[in-house]
């Protein structure tokens, strides 16, 4: 089955600075890439996902990119702010219809004010 | 307000005692999904449904029952917990195969056994 892994494992940041945290997937054939955002305490929200058919994806102060020849996806955040301190988990789907999502085992991100 | 829901949020239980972990989405999802958070570890499948009646294994089956008799509820079943189930247990849904993949989880529930 599809196996994600991501790294680093902790990553602190000055606040202002930007934070990339990277994914790498094993199924050549996974054709979408979600990134959740879980926060102390709460449940994980998708903040951003891409399609293998695109290749950068960007929402305001997030940013996707999709490498697939690698295989491997990132997740930039641009001008951090200490509400970006969370737990990122990073996911691939792969094709087989059933909706699965396969995690990686996530990113601490810390944001020093 | 669209939302999955569970019940309860923190359990304490001892070995063996059954017990059953209740999750109802009302956005008429048909995929639900549980999943079990431990530290270092991530997020990973249990059990997932693709519609009423459509059950199959994730990646961490073992100890677990569910069932999907309603569209809206998909119960996680544990019917002998051990330690190693203490874990941070989330439900999710999303719309249905093809459409969306976007997992919409439920609050979570902290469940120690002892």
């Amino acid at each position: 089955g599809e196996n994600v892994e991501q790294h680093p494992s902790t990553l602190s940041v000055q606040e202002g600075d930007s934070a990339v945290i990277k994914c790498t997937y094993s199924d050549s054939a996974s054709n979408y890439f979600p990134w959740y955002k879980q926060e102390l305490g709460k449940r994980p929200q998708l903040i951003i996902d891409i399609r293998s058919n695109v290749g950068e994806k960007k929402d305001q102060r997030i940013a996707v990119t999709l490498n697939k020849t690698a295989k491997h996806f990132s997740l930039h955040i641009t001008e951090t702010q200490p509400e970006d301190s969370a737990v990122y988990f990073c996911a691939a789907s792969p094709p087989d219809g059933n909706n699965r999502l396969a995690f990686g085992k996530g990113n601490q991100v810390v944001v020093i004010p | 307000e669209a939302q999955v829901t569970q019940n309860p949020r923190y359990l304490i239980t001892v070995t063996g005692k059954k017990l059953t972990v209740t999750c109802s989405q009302n956005m008429n999802h048909e995929y639900m999904s549980w999943y079990r958070q431990d530290p270092g570890l991530g997020l990973r499948q249990i059990y997932y449904s693709m519609n009423v009646e459509v059950t199959d294994k994730g990646d961490v089956p073992e100890g677990y029952k569910v069932s999907r008799k309603e569209k809206r509820n998909f119960p996680l079943i544990l019917e002998s917990p051990s330690p190693n189930q203490t874990s941070l247990y989330f439900c999710a849904s999303s719309l249905r195969q093809g459409v969306s993949y976007e997992q919409y989880f439920g609050p979570g529930t902290r469940l120690t056994v002892t």
